[in-house]
């Protein structure tokens, strides 16, 4: 079936940094989201994109849809300690079933203040 | 507004007992519903889908199974819990993209 692949795994880096992380797929996409989860909750929608290109903020957030669109990256700027989480993309394939996404493995971020 | 309600929040549960965590929606209609695991903090398994009243589907073999009665209640049961099914649960609604999670339920079969 298909896949996503998210990298990296985790990441512990210092207060202040800037983060990123991607997930790549061999298969086109055309929905490309991503979450995150704080401990103990569920994830909750961070960024949405549905155009090849497409590059999207949600405050020190940034996502983009790549143009060959089987990838998408997520930045964090100047990361602070609540960044810590579990994110997670999705992403609906092309010709999948509308509505039902496939999740990557998840990024566990640590920061350390 | 459009929201989700899952509960227990926390359950632990005897193994060969029986499980019923429920999930109902508020705000919307004929949404798809999902039932996910999540272990050890990390990946979502997927394990039911449903596209409205009655209809299931299961992407993983197992010991649990769901049911959707109504158009906004989506339940998953088991009859006979065993250790291995201990998790994060979580529940989920579609319209029609973009995925919104309940709470979730911590499980833990001792």
């Amino acid at each position: 079936g298909q896949q996503l692949n998210q990298s990296p795994q985790s990441m512990f880096i210092q207060e202040g940094e800037d983060v990123s992380m991607n997930c790549t797929s061999s298969s086109i996409f055309n929905t490309w989201l991503w979450y995150k989860q704080d401990p103990g909750e569920g994830p909750v929608l961070l960024i949405a994109l549905y155009k090849a290109g497409e590059l999207t903020s949600n405050g020190r957030l940034t996502a983009q849809f790549g143009i060959t669109r089987k990838d998408s990256f997520l930045n964090i700027s100047a990361s602070i300690p609540s960044d810590v989480g579990i994110y997670f993309c999705a992403g609906r394939p092309y010709g999948g079933s509308q509505g039902n996404l496939i999740f990557g493995k998840g990024t566990k971020l640590s920061v350390k203040p | 507004s459009q929201t989700i309600h899952q509960w227990p929040a926390t359950l632990v549960q005897p193994v060969g007992s029986p499980l019923s965590l429920e999930c109902t929606v508020e705000g919307t209609s004929n949404p798809n519903l999902y039932w996910y695991r999540q272990a050890a903090g990390r990946g979502l398994q997927l394990l039911f889908y449903s596209v409205g009243i009655g209809q299931i589907s299961s992407e993983v073999p197992q010991n649990l199974s769901a049911s959707r009665p109504q158009d906004r209640q989506f339940i998953l049961s088991s009859k006979k819990l065993l250790l291995s099914d201990s998790g994060f649960y979580l529940c989920a609604w579609s319209v029609p993209e973009e995925y919104t999670f309940g709470s979730g339920t911590r499980l833990t079969v001792v």
